[in-house]
């Protein structure tokens, strides 16, 4: 399956800065990646699906400004937060469709955010 | 009709047991069906997966069950160990590859 990095994997910033997390496809050239946040003893819940070279689609309820999608390139997607408030904290986990079995998706080891 | 729903909650099973947990689902248009491990703060990794066409589908020790009449799923792990301690999410897909993830299921396997 695809190997996925994201960077960094745990970062700290106060209320009101921005934070960029980046996605990486390692092995594995994706024009579409997608973006989850996962609060604590939650599920995954899908943000946006990230595609190479136009603008992301957003799923219900996200906002689009606050979250900023942004895919350079067919081995790398950006998630940034900005003006981060503590309710921004969460597990931010991307993923790659693979190129095997139908939908499989493989995911990234995810970034710890905490907003204080 | 987007909604997985998964169960148990939590699960407790002896080392060696069979540990099973149980998905359902509304959306017919779902024909894409993976279960994933996470352990904690590690992102969620492929177990295994199914497609509606077959009805069991085994890799090692998981084994998936599919009822498409019933539509519902679940994981049987067999000769449960210790190491498979985690937290376990179905999911399904249709068109487009987005995932829809259950709830959830935290396994203990007692030694």
């Amino acid at each position: 399956g695809a190997v996925v990095s994201q960077h960094p994997s745990r970062v700290i910033c106060k209320s009101g800065t921005s934070v960029k997390i980046e996605c990486r496809s390692l092995d594995f050239q994706a024009t579409t990646m997608f973006w989850y946040r996962q609060f604590p003893k939650q599920s995954l819940m899908l943000m946006a699906t990230s595609n190479e070279g136009s603008k992301a689609t957003y799923e219900q309820g996200v906002e689009k400004d606050k979250f900023l999608i942004n895919h350079a390139s067919l081995t790398l997607s950006t998630l940034t937060v900005t003006s981060a408030h503590p309710e921004d904290s969460s597990f931010y986990i991307c993923s790659v469709p693979g190129s095997g079995f139908g939908d499989t998706q493989y995911f990234g080891p995810g970034t710890r955010l905490t907003v204080l | 009709q987007q909604q997985v729903k998964q169960s148990p909650q939590s699960l407790i099973v002896q080392k060696g047991g069979i540990s099973i947990i149980n998905c359902a689902y509304e959306n017919t248009a779902f024909d894409y069906f993976p279960w994933y491990q996470q352990f904690p703060g590690k992102g969620p990794a492929l177990l295994i997966a199914i497609r509606p066409d077959v009805s069991e589908k085994k890799e090692g020790r998981f084994t998936i069950s599919f009822n498409k009449s019933a539509k519902q799923f679940s994981l049987h792990i067999m000769d449960s160990q210790p190491g498979d301690s985690a937290t376990y999410f179905c999911a399904a897909s249709g068109y487009g590859n987005k995932l829809v993830f259950g709830a959830g299921t935290i396994l203990r396997v007692k030694s």
